[in-house]
C-alpha cells in the first residue's frame, strides 16, 4: 500500500535551517510529484510548492532534494523564523484517473517548532 | 496569488443536509478538490475533479461547481463528518491555493 512516512519532530531556534524527510514506498516514486504543504498551529493548510522528475517551484527560503535510491524526499527550510512553526506534511499528487491530479496520499505531518 | 475563499464554520443536524461552498477566479478554470481534516490528523481527499470520489469515501459526499463557486454537500450527515474542510484548486501559474477552511459541526 502507498505510505509516505515523515521525520520526526524539530525543535529549532530562531535563524537555523531544519530538514524534513518524506520516504515514500508501495508505488514507482519517480512516476509521482510530491507536494509540501504546511499549517501554522490553529490554522489552514498552505500550500509550499511542488516536485517533480525534472523540476521543482518553491519559494523563498524553501529548498527541496530528491533521492531516487532511497525513494525518498527532503525539504530544507532555513533562517527560520516563529512564523515557521507548523505542521509540515508532503502529499502525493495522484494519477488523473483516480485523483484527477488531487493530493491522493498524505505524509504523517512532522510539527517543527521554531523558539528561542 | 490565487485566493479561494470558505465560510470559518457551519453546523447541521445529524442526518441532515449541508453544503460547504469555496469560491475564487481560478474555479472558473479548474475544478476544486475537497479535503477532510479532523484534530491531529493529515487531511483525506474526499471528491475531485468534476464529482467523484476516492475509493472508501462515502457516497453522501459529493461535489458541484458553477462559476467561481465550488461547492461540497454532505447528505444526510453523520457524526464522524464533524471535520474540517478545504478546498483545493490549482491556477494558471501552475501554483495550488487551498480555501480558508470550514469547521462543520454535526449537531
Amino acid at each position: 500500500q502507498v505510505q509516505l512516512v515523515q521525520s520526526g519532530a524539530e525543535v529549532k531556534k530562531p535563524g537555523a535551517s531544519v530538514k524534513v524527510s518524506c520516504r515514500a514506498s508501495g508505488y514507482t516514486f519517480t512516476n509521482y510529484y510530491i507536494h509540501w504543504v504546511r499549517q501554522a498551529p490553529g490554522q489552514g493548510l498552505e500550500w509550499m510548492g511542488i516536485i517533480n522528475p525534472s523540476s521543482q517551484k518553491f519559494q523563498g527560503r524553501v529548498t527541496v532534494t530528491r533521492d531516487t535510491s532511497t525513494s525518498t524526499v527532503y525539504m530544507e527550510l532555513t533562517s527560520l523564523r516563529s512564523e515557521d512553526t507548523a505542521v509540515y506534511y508532503c502529499a502525493r499528487e495522484g494519477d488523473y484517473d483516480t485523483s484527477g491530479y488531487s493530493f491522493d496520499y498524505w505524509g504523517q505531518g512532522t510539527l517543527v517548532t521554531v523558539s528561542s | 496569488s490565487s485566493e479561494l475563499t470558505q465560510d470559518p464554520a457551519v453546523s447541521v443536524a445529524l442526518g441532515q443536509t449541508v453544503r460547504i461552498t469555496c469560491q475564487g477566479d481560478s474555479l472558473r478554470s479548474f475544478y476544486a478538490s475537497w479535503y477532510q481534516q479532523k484534530p491531529g490528523q493529515a487531511p483525506v481527499l474526499v471528491i475531485y475533479g468534476k464529482n467523484n470520489r476516492p475509493s472508501g469515501i462515502p457516497d453522501r459526499f459529493s461535489g458541484s461547481s458553477s462559476g467561481n463557486t465550488a461547492s461540497l454537500t454532505i447528505t444526510g450527515a453523520q457524526a464522524e463528518d464533524e471535520s474540517d474542510y478545504y478546498c483545493n484548486s490549482r491556477d494558471n501559474s501552475g501554483d495550488h491555493v487551498f480555501g480558508t477552511g470550514t469547521k462543520v459541526t454535526v449537531l
